[in-house]
């Protein structure tokens, strides 16, 4: 079963418009969430978040984690085309020893001029 | 800058063969990871390895392996390659940031996008 669940799957906006990407998780042993954004290549990473309600933003994107509600969003304000791209969101958990990361099937965001 | 690099971007193979996809990284991470992505899958874990000669099983290991000799380098290995192999693989590492308890974000290789035929 999914243990992060991203919504939307897809969205198209226009330039200057501000979009909420979504990001739901189900984990034990829960140490961060982190979020991706991947063009043509490898995701590069945007955030990484430990702490419930505290805001890490980069320029016009900004996210935050809610830990008892299990969630987590990315907002960007005044989008531009090259916004456009896949958004992934993934929980970093550690237990018995081992690490790893999980990934949602992500967000396709297309910025439309 | 990190600096994470797999040796092929685009690679194709004939079922049954033994194929290598190899991945080095040059910022002396401890862990590194190996993860396939295809269209509405999104990235899977198939192995991961946070020391030198240690590994452990991701999400779908099934018909992979691995091996990781030099702290550098991690290698994913399809011991006898079939069709539903075909996909794009991605490696990535990164850092244990001791004294935190958490591993630092993970770094990307450009990936490799493996056929079989």
């Amino acid at each position: 079963e999914d243990k992060v669940v991203q919504s939307p799957l897809s969205l198209v906006v226009h330039e200057g418009d501000t979009v909420t990407l979504n990001c739901s998780y189900e984990v034990t042993n829960f140490r961060s969430l982190l979020w991706y954004k991947q063009e043509k290549k490898a995701p590069t990473f945007l955030f990484m978040l430990t702490s419930s309600g505290i805001e890490k933003k980069s320029g016009r994107l900004s996210s935050i984690l809610d830990k008892k509600e299990l969630f987590s969003i990315l907002n960007i304000t005044a989008t531009q085309t090259g916004d456009s791209a896949i958004y992934l969101c993934a929980y970093f958990y550690s237990g018995g020893g081992a690490d790893g990361l999980t990934f949602g099937k992500g967000t396709h965001l297309i910025i439309q001029p | 800058d990190v600096k994470v690099t797999q040796s092929s971007r685009y690679l194709v193979k004939r079922t049954g063969e033994k194929v290598f996809l190899e991945c080095v990284q040059d910022m002396d991470h401890e862990n590194m990871f190996w993860y396939r992505q295809d269209p509405g899958l999104g990235l899977r874990l198939i192995y991961f390895s946070y020391d030198v000669k240690m590994k452990e099983k991701g999400d779908i290991p099934e018909g992979y392996s691995v091996s990781r000799e030099k702290k550098e380098r991690f290698s994913l290995i399809l011991e006898s390659a079939s069709t539903n192999q075909t996909s794009m693989y991605l490696c990535a590492s990164s850092a244990w940031a001791h004294g935190t308890g958490y591993n630092q974000p993970q770094h990307f290789g450009d990936g490799t996008r493996l056929s079989i035929l």
